[in-house]
């Protein structure tokens, strides 16, 4: 079975600054997918972004990146220039690439950004 | 895209009684998924379908939990009889290919048992 450890319960940034959230995973699989979503107040699970495991390179969206590192099974999310509007639950999740199509979530990371 | 629909959005009713949660998930979409999300177990899948076949319900907690979807555009997860531990937000998602494309997730149902 998969397991997803989020390290960092609460964390809080200033506006503008940049931020880190942790996320590492167990798995015996090769192939897999990582997802970060955001949930905000409001209640919405909104996809942050996603790597797939077979490639090296770390995956991008505007202000957010992540540090895929597969042999230390850690998948790090970047939010750079943060904004008032991030202030949301962070979950990582993982998910295996061939049948058992499930989402294994981490318990998640609560980031208040301060302005 | 009108996303996914989940109705209602918030259900309060009292211990015993049937509780029915109700899903449309994004047109063409042939994976839906059900899960459950509380302040102590955090976010766990509880049964999903391909092409409205049930595919895994292991995480179905107990016999008083059962979910169907009797076509592409509808489902339900209801709960008989209900008890104040099934208080919690359910979450509907679907999506076209697990993993090749993100699932897509409803508003979700807070539900209150009292």
């Amino acid at each position: 079975a998969q397991t997803v450890t989020q390290s960092q319960p609460e964390m809080s940034v200033q506006e503008a600054e940049t931020v880190t959230l942790s996320c590492t995973y167990d798995t015996s699989e090769s192939n897999y997918y990582l997802f970060w979503y955001k949930q905000p107040p409001s209640r919405q699970m909104i996809l942050v972004i996603r790597q797939e495991a077979y490639k090296q390179q770390n995956a991008t969206e505007n202000r957010f990146s992540v540090n895929f590192q597969k042999a230390a099974k850690s998948f790090s999310l970047k939010i750079s220039d943060s904004q008032l509007g991030d202030t949301a639950m962070y979950f990582c999740a993982f998910m295996k690439s061939n049948a058992g199509n499930m989402l294994t979530f981490g318990g998640g990371t609560r980031l208040m950004v301060k302005p | 895209d009108a996303g996914v629909i989940q109705s209602p959005r918030h259900e309060v009713t009292e211990m015993g009684q049937e509780v029915t949660l109700r899903c449309k998930p994004i047109s063409g979409h042939d994976y839906l998924f059900w899960y459950r999300q509380t302040m102590m177990r955090g976010l766990e899948l509880l049964i999903y379908f391909n092409n409205n076949v049930p595919i895994d319900d292991s995480g179905m907690p107990e016999d008083r939990f059962s979910a169907k979807m009797p076509n592409a555009s509808f489902s339900t997860l209801k709960i008989q009889p209900s008890e104040p531990r099934d208080s919690a937000v359910y979450f509907c998602a679907s999506t076209l290919s697990p993993g090749r494309q993100p699932q897509h997730f409803g508003d979700g149902t807070r539900l209150s048992i009292l």
